[in-house]
Order: structure tokens, then C-alpha cells, then sequence
């Protein structure tokens, strides 16, 4: 497609429920991000993916976090056993390649809330 | 350690205004830089970009910044505010990884 996609772009769960994010890159772009945005912070690095590499796993919070990417296409975030804190914006964004100042482009978000 | 700063959370100015957001970064090296607006609801734009060269960079929106190695800062600015330029706006640096600064809001009162 033309930008990243992401959905849904709003998801209100129970906690102890398990949500699953989708980010569909901008076609071609290697490099694919995902970042947490709490209400009034900046961008917390979660994870990236490059090709077929193996993702960097660095800035998830907790084992309840994981991500999947199938070679260069989509990505589902999985937030198992939600808590309160998970309550934020889920930001995707995608690059041609990582590193030496590629641009990332971002998507909308999905906002989640936790009750 | 690496670390991105925007010193001021909130900004109000007037429109016609002009306009100057602070960062400052610890890194390394030079890293690149960006300077990113989110609109409500929205994902994040890229207003403009350095990489070498010219310290003094154009983005778009009528926004520029300038890149000053001394500081370790990179500012944006625009020299006349328009209402439809508040939002929030995040500088962020990186060489293979991006940082983020904790974002500066921007109100414009009519």
C-alpha cells in the first residue's frame, strides 16, 4: 500500500485478555518497528525486524509481549494476559533497511485500553 | 548513554508567531537527526532530516532546523506559526537505532 497500516486503530479489552495487533509495512521496506507511546511520553522502542533476520527483541517489557513477521510482509504484535500499563498507542512504522539514517514511516497506531 | 531531550513539554505562542522547539541529545557519534509532527490521531511525519552537509536543513511545512555540533542540538523552527501547526512534535537521533524525545506540545492561539 501507499503508508503503513495498522489495526485495529482502537481496542478497548478486559484485563488478563490477549490482544493481537496488525502493522502492514509500506511494500518493499525491509526494516519493520514497533514502538509504545504512553499518554504524554515520547516512543518506547518494543522490537524490529530486518528480512529474515532474527528480530531484535531488546525493548519488550515482558514475556507477555511477543511479534511475529512473516519474511517482509506484515506483522502481528501479540500483548498476552493484558495489564492495566499496556493501556497506550502501539506505533508501527517501516523502513527501506535499518540503519544509516533510513527514514521510518509511520503508521496511525492502535490504541489500546485496558479496563 | 545515549538520550534524546526536548526541555519544553508545553509551548503556546501566538499565531503568526515565530517559533523555536529545543533538543538537545547525548550520542556517541553524530548521529542522524529527525525531527517527526504528530497530529491527534495521527501517526508520526516526518518534517525534516540531517545527515551531513549544510548544518542549516529545510523540512517541509515551512519548518527548518539547525544542527549545531558544539550544543549537541538540533532546533526547529518557523519563523510564522499557522493554527493548523499544533500538534506534537518529536525530535529523535540515531545512527542504526532511533531515540525519541518525550515530545514538545505545541497550542496556537488564534
Amino acid at each position: 500500500g501507499a503508508g503503513v497500516s495498522q489495526s485495529p486503530s482502537n481496542k478497548v479489552t478486559e484485563k488478563g485478555k490477549d490482544v493481537e495487533l496488525r502493522c502492514d509495512p509500506i511494500s518493499g521496506h525491509t526494516a519493520l518497528y514497533w514502538y509504545r507511546q504512553r499518554l504524554g511520553q515520547g516512543l518506547e522502542f518494543l522490537i524490529y525486524f530486518q528480512g529474515n533476520s532474527a528480530p531484535d527483541k531488546s525493548g519488550l517489557p515482558s514475556d507477555r509481549f511477543s511479534a511475529e513477521r512473516t519474511g517482509e510482509s506484515v506483522s502481528t504484535l501479540t500483548i498476552q494476559r493484558t495489564q492495566q500499563e499496556d493501556s497506550a498507542v502501539y506505533l508501527c512504522a517501516s523502513s527501506f533497511r535499518r540503519g544509516q539514517g533510513n527514514i521510518q514511516y509511520f503508521g496511525a497506531g492502535t490504541r489500546l485500553s485496558v479496563l | 548513554a545515549q538520550s534524546v531531550t526536548q526541555p519544553d513539554i508545553h509551548i503556546t505562542v501566538s499565531e503568526g508567531a515565530s517559533l523555536e522547539l529545543r533538543c538537545n541529545y547525548s550520542y556517541g557519534a553524530t548521529p542522524y537527526l529527525f525531527w517527526y509532527v504528530q497530529s491527534p490521531g495521527q501517526g508520526l511525519q516526518l518534517l525534516l532530516k540531517y545527515f551531513s552537509g549544510d548544518t542549516l536543513v529545510q523540512g517541509i511545512k515551512g519548518f527548518e532546523a539547525e544542527f549545531k555540533r558544539s550544543q549537541s542540538s538540533f532546533n526547529l523552527r518557523k519563523p510564522s506559526v499557522h493554527w493548523s501547526d499544533a500538534a506534537e512534535y518529536f525530535c529523535a537521533v540515531g545512527i542504526n537505532d532511533m531515540r525519541f524525545g518525550a515530545g514538545t506540545r505545541l497550542t496556537v492561539k488564534p
